[in-house]
């Protein structure tokens, strides 16, 4: 099993650019997340998702759109990048029939908005 | 709310034992534990569900405290490759189902030999 995989490793945009950061899972995991992670605060929940087709909002959703067409696939989508949100982005996911389970990460995406 | 991990940084000797706390002001349904090393993805510590339950693994244990909404890790005798940051997560349920995870800002363990 490849886990959980996330790409890019690495992005540079450019302020008002949009993109998507790919998530992908190979264990049939039904709850997925997104969350970001910036120096001195922690990870932040965005948005996360509990089954195909079912998506609901972190913390902090606003600039950032997800949708859940596959159990395996998790898009994150950026409309309109802004520097507020340079920052290294995680994807999770895990087991769950109710409750949270054991959480799997992804490498992680760094991504930095000039 | 982002739950309060203390302290924010440790520095430790091997071998020597060391407690992260974890406290909220919301009643929680669980509590997990996850380590970071630097530039890596957080791994899986352990999970603390509601009920007082202690939970162990190696020399690292966990204790839930449910009617203080605190929880605690502890590490016993510490080796080099505790170091790195560890983040608790509390989940509160305000649903029927999961709703995700909010995590705290970490505690930094400097294990040096």
């Amino acid at each position: 099993n490849a886990g959980v995989t996330q790409t890019p490793k690495f992005q540079v945009l450019k302020t008002g650019q949009s993109m998507t950061l790919q998530c992908a899972q190979d264990m049939n995991h039904e709850y997925m997340s997104w969350y970001r992670q910036d120096p001195g605060m922690g990870l932040r929940l965005i948005h996360y998702s509990v089954g195909a087709g079912i998506t609901d909002q972190g913390e902090v959703p606003n600039g950032y759109n997800v949708s859940r067409s596959t159990t395996e696939d998790f898009p994150l989508r950026l409309l309109s990048a802004a520097p507020s949100q340079t920052s290294v982005y995680f994807c999770a996911s895990s087991y769950s029939t109710g409750g949270l389970s054991e959480q799997y990460f992804g490498p992680g995406t760094r991504l930095t908005v000039t | 709310q982002q739950p309060v991990q203390s302290p924010q940084a440790v520095i430790l000797r091997e071998g020597e034992d060391a407690v992260i706390n974890c406290s909220s002001s919301k009643a929680l349904y669980s509590v997990h534990w996850y380590r970071q090393k630097h530039g890596e993805a957080p791994i899986f510590l352990m999970i603390l569900l509601k009920g007082g339950e202690q939970k162990g693994h190696d020399k690292i244990s966990a204790s839930f405290n449910e009617k203080k909404q605190q929880s605690s890790l502890y590490l016993t005798a510490s080796q080099l490759s505790y170091s790195g940051t560890y983040f608790c997560g509390t989940e509160i349920r305000s649903g029927g189902g999961a709703d995700g995870l909010t995590f705290g800002k970490g505690t930094h363990l400097i294990i040096q030999p």
